[in-house]
């Protein structure tokens, strides 16, 4: 069955703390995998897309990893900002379709002053 | 752009109502889809549009749901009669072909 499992549910941390959040999948074709960032009251944004050959890839204080062998994904954020404060949300595609996603249930980060 | 606008933003109605959700996808993008989020389960895929043909709506919870797309600049989800179940965010996205999808505000409905 393919799924999308994230962990931890919810953290959180004080600013300026690093962080790191876990993304494990079952899909089975694999296409690419995204982080999307859903801050509150709002529709997620795309932070990083990452295809089956690349492991590692930043977007300013956000750095995304991707073990297509072992079926794993983290997301790490660098000296956390309060701005940071949302919730992310793993999702993978498979190979056969647009519409083929598989939405983890997101992570729900606080940083606090 | 103005990115994918969504209306209503809030949308409060007693149950047995029809509900009607609008989209304007962001122009030029061939790809339209419509989710709705709930703490419990998180984002789903209702309904997929390509070239404003419906592709995939297994998603679709039940008959009480449908949607359309009579051209590429706009898209409804309809729910009648509505459900207290179906209180729930619904986000509208859009892309074009398999790239990045951009969602809107999304729709916060409460049936009562």
């Amino acid at each position: 069955k393919n799924q999308v499992e994230q962990s931890p549910q919810s953290l959180i941390i004080l600013e300026g703390k690093n962080c790191t959040l876990q993304c494990n999948y079952t899909v089975s074709p694999f296409s690419n995998l995204r982080w999307y960032k859903q801050d509150t009251g709002r529709g997620p944004v795309s932070l990083t897309i990452m295809t089956f050959s690349e492991n590692t890839k930043s977007n300013g204080r956000y750095t995304a990893t991707l073990d297509a062998d072992t079926k794993q994904s983290s997301l790490h954020i660098t000296a956390s900002q309060l701005s940071d404060s949302a919730s992310y949300i793993c999702v993978v595609s498979g190979e056969t379709g647009a519409n083929n996603l598989f939405f983890g249930t997101g992570t729900r980060l606080t940083v606090i002053p | 752009d103005a990115g994918v606008i969504q209306s209503p933003r809030h949308e409060v109605t007693e149950m047995g109502q029809e509900v009607t959700l609008r989209c304007k996808p962001i122009s030029g993008h061939n790809s339209l889809f419509w989710y709705r989020q709930t703490m419990m389960r998180g984002l789903e895929l209702l309904i997929y549009f390509n070239n404003n043909v419906p592709i995939d709506d297994s998603g679709m919870p039940e008959d009480r749901f449908s949607a359309k797309m009579p051209n590429a600049s706009f898209s409804t989800l309809k729910i009648q009669p509505s459900e207290p179940r179906d209180s729930a965010v619904y986000f509208c996205a859009s892309s074009f072909g398999r790239s990045e999808q951009f969602f809107g505000p999304g729709t916060r409905l409460t049936v009562l």
